[in-house]
């Protein structure tokens, strides 16, 4: 198994583009999550889905938007980039049973820079 | 989704000192405990998941308890050594939230040589 693959691994996009961050699992969870890695705040979640076709906000989704069309893809899209999306972004995947319930897949992540 | 406070936010120690850090939250819809270990310029993993009061984990050095009627876990490193320098996230975890985890803002380890 794969795990959890992010795609791209870096980016450099100017203020006002907008780009897919692309997030795939192969392991079947039910669960997925974006979060962003922001200085002194830790990991902040952006969006989550429960399954294909259902997704919620979370803490910081303003700016971004998701969709789950498969159970195994998660993209994440900036419509308007803005410098305060400069950060990290990771994916996540879960599944809810098992010994350790939602525990969470993080994939690499990818390094995302708007100027 | 329970709000989530750790302490302290950073924590600078010697190899082979023990150490021990915090996370905080309300108790009330509590269902459980999750802890990361996430180490700079890689991925979080997870070190831990607790549910029931009382509860103790191990991984090695590190031990984790959880107090669910007064709302706070502790995270413990016996011994600390420079590769357990990473930040320690918690994410408590209520009830019908699911896979939706709310992280703390983490402590910040660093273990000197």
């Amino acid at each position: 198994n794969a795990g959890v693959t992010q795609t791209p691994k870096f980016q450099v996009l100017k203020t006002g583009q907008s780009m897919t961050l692309q997030c795939a699992q192969d392991m079947n969870h039910e669960y997925m999550s974006w979060y962003r890695q922001d200085p002194g705040m830790g990991l902040r979640l952006i969006h989550y889905s429960v399954g294909a076709g259902i997704t919620d906000q979370g803490e910081v989704p303003n700016g971004y938007n998701v969709s789950r069309s498969t159970t195994e893809d998660f993209p994440l899209r900036l419509l308007s980039a803005a410098p305060s999306q400069t950060s990290v972004y990771f994916c996540a995947s879960s599944y809810g049973s098992g010994t350790a319930p939602y525990e969470q897949y993080f994939g690499p992540g990818t390094r995302l820079t708007v100027t | 989704i329970l709000n989530v406070e750790q302490s302290p936010q950073s924590l600078h120690v010697q190899e082979g000192d023990s150490t021990n850090f915090t996370c905080s939250f309300p108790s009330s819809n509590f269902y459980a405990l999750h802890w990361y270990r996430w180490e700079t310029a890689k991925s979080p993993e997870a070190l831990f998941v607790m549910t029931l009061n009382g509860d103790e984990k191990k991984k090695g050095r590190i031990s984790a308890t959880l107090n669910t009627k007064e709302g706070y876990s502790y995270l413990y490193i016996k011994g600390s050594q420079p590769e357990d320098s990473a930040t320690y996230l918690c994410a408590p975890r209520g009830g019908g939230q699911g896979g939706k985890l709310i992280f703390g803002q983490g402590t910040e380890l660093s273990v000197k040589p």
